[in-house]
């Protein structure tokens, strides 16, 4: 298994676009976490999913973000209209049970940067 | 709330000297504790939680829970172990949330 795979690895886009982030979990897996890096903040739960329904999406930071997960095998996190205070790495990670008290599994993570 | 803290940012050591991750936590209830680790250009991964109660790579962590600490600890640092360190909290119960530390970063110095 190529664990999580997430796409792209990087995106370089202007103030005002919109950008989609993917993420494809490990086969198997239901429940489905998507969190946000910074220097400052650190690491940020966003949103995660259990069975492909959002559960708790509190970290979400404004209604510019939105994410879905029409099927087990693929979820996307959408930024629309993105700002330049968006510039962070997003992860994606997936884990076996239905709670995080299971091993999450982390992606590689996509670097965007908005200017 | 939950939160967690990790009160430093960077912690550097010499190799073969001991090492203390500091982590507190703030939960009501029973939390379970994780620390979570990210080598350079590699992903984020578990490196052990509370309640398998393992010693991974030389590391251990007690969970205190009349100080609401967690942290990790290792005898004798090698230079393998400089990474970015996340100490992380789940609620046991379904739907809670998931919260990880600001994270130290080890450097261990030859």
């Amino acid at each position: 298994d190529a664990g999580v795979i997430q796409s792209p690895r990087h995106e370089v886009t202007e103030m005002g676009q919109e950008v989609t982030l993917r993420c494809k979990p490990i086969s198997g897996h239901n429940s489905l976490f998507w969190y946000r890096q910074t220097m400052m903040r650190g690491l940020e739960l966003l949103i995660y999913f259990n069975n492909n329904v959002p559960i708790d999406d509190s970290g979400m930071p404004e209604d510019r973000f939105s994410a879905k997960m029409p099927n087990a095998s693929f979820s996307t996190l959408k930024i629309q209209p993105s700002e330049p205070r968006d510039s962070a790495v997003y992860f994606c990670a997936s884990t076996v049970g239905t709670s995080g008290t299971y091993e999450q599994y982390f992606g590689p993570g996509t670097r965007l940067t908005v200017t | 709330a939950q939160r967690v803290t990790q009160p430093e940012k960077l912690l550097s050591v010499f190799k073969g000297a001991p090492v203390e991750l500091k982590c507190n936590y703030s939960y009501s209830g029973s939390p379970e504790l994780f620390w979570y680790v990210q080598y350079s250009r590699q992903r984020l991964q578990l490196l052990l939680r509370h309640i398998s109660r393992e010693s991974i790579k030389g590391f251990t962590a007690d969970l205190n829970k009349g100080e609401t600490s967690f942290h990790l600890k290792k005898p004798f640092a090698q230079e393998e172990d400089s990474a970015m360190y996340y100490c992380a909290l789940s609620g046991l119960n379904y739907g809670q949330n998931f919260v990880f530390g600001p994270g130290t970063r080890l450097s261990v110095l030859p």
